[in-house]
């Protein structure tokens, strides 16, 4: 069955510094696989998919994630976190059927001045 | 702003009671989906319509329906409500059914069941 693994509730980071979310997934064939975001009393926002191609892929507001077909994960990055970054960051995949979306438990992220 | 609209923003009500939960998709949208999101099971995937066809069921519960209309808008209807339904209720669209397609969320709707 698919699923979806995000190990940390939450992540702190000072602002400027790197950050990074961790995702693993397991899924049979190939993943599709999704970052998004949630800001408080919102719905969630896409970031950024990987689909196939270049396993470093660029996304929305400076994040970027990286897929690792060895170690079956996508993480999500950030060089330099902004004090707005702080959220919910959810990870995604697709299951072999396409049609069900999986998502994971989501990660806060927590980023202090 | 994703395009999508969600109404009603908040609802409460009783146990047992039925509630309907609209939504409208981004122009040009074909495929909604619903979720439920709680504290303790975190964002669940409901049922998927494509073009006013269902498409995919989760963890939709028996006492749940949804359904697709010809101008696209989708409604979820809740009945027999319980106090384990409380959630906030979203619902997404995306252009096709693809597995590629990522999903444009709406702002959500609150339902406590009192």
């Amino acid at each position: 069955a698919q699923s979806v693994a995000q190990p940390e509730d939450q992540v702190n980071v000072a602002e400027g510094n790197p950050l990074t979310v961790k995702c693993t997934y397991s899924v049979s064939g190939n993943p599709y696989l999704f970052w998004y975001v949630q800001y408080p009393n919102r719905g969630l926002q896409f970031l950024l998919k990987y689909i196939t191609g270049d396993n470093l892929v660029k996304g929305s507001y400076g994040f970027e994630a990286e897929f690792n077909k060895s170690q079956t994960s996508f993480h999500l990055k950030k060089p330099s976190a902004l004090v707005s970054d702080s959220a919910l960051y959810f990870c995604a995949v697709r299951d072999t059927g396409g049609f069900k979306t999986i998502f994971g438990a989501g990660t806060r992220l927590f980023v202090k001045a | 702003d994703s395009g999508v609209t969600q109404t009603p923003k908040h609802l409460i009500t009783a146990t047992g009671q039925r509630v309907t939960l609209r939504c409208s998709p981004r122009s040009g949208d074909l495929s909604v989906y619903w979720y439920q999101q709680s504290l303790d099971q975190g964002l669940q995937f409901l049922i998927q319509y494509y073009n006013g066809e269902e498409r995919a069921k989760g963890n939709i519960l028996e006492r749940f329906s949804a359904q697709q209309f010809p101008d696209l808008h989708s409604e979820l209807n809740l009945s027999s409500l319980e106090l384990g339904d409380s959630a906030l209720y979203f619902c997404a669209s995306s252009s096709g059914a693809g597995k590629s397609n990522e999903q444009f969320f709406g702002p959500g709707t609150r339902l406590t069941v009192l």
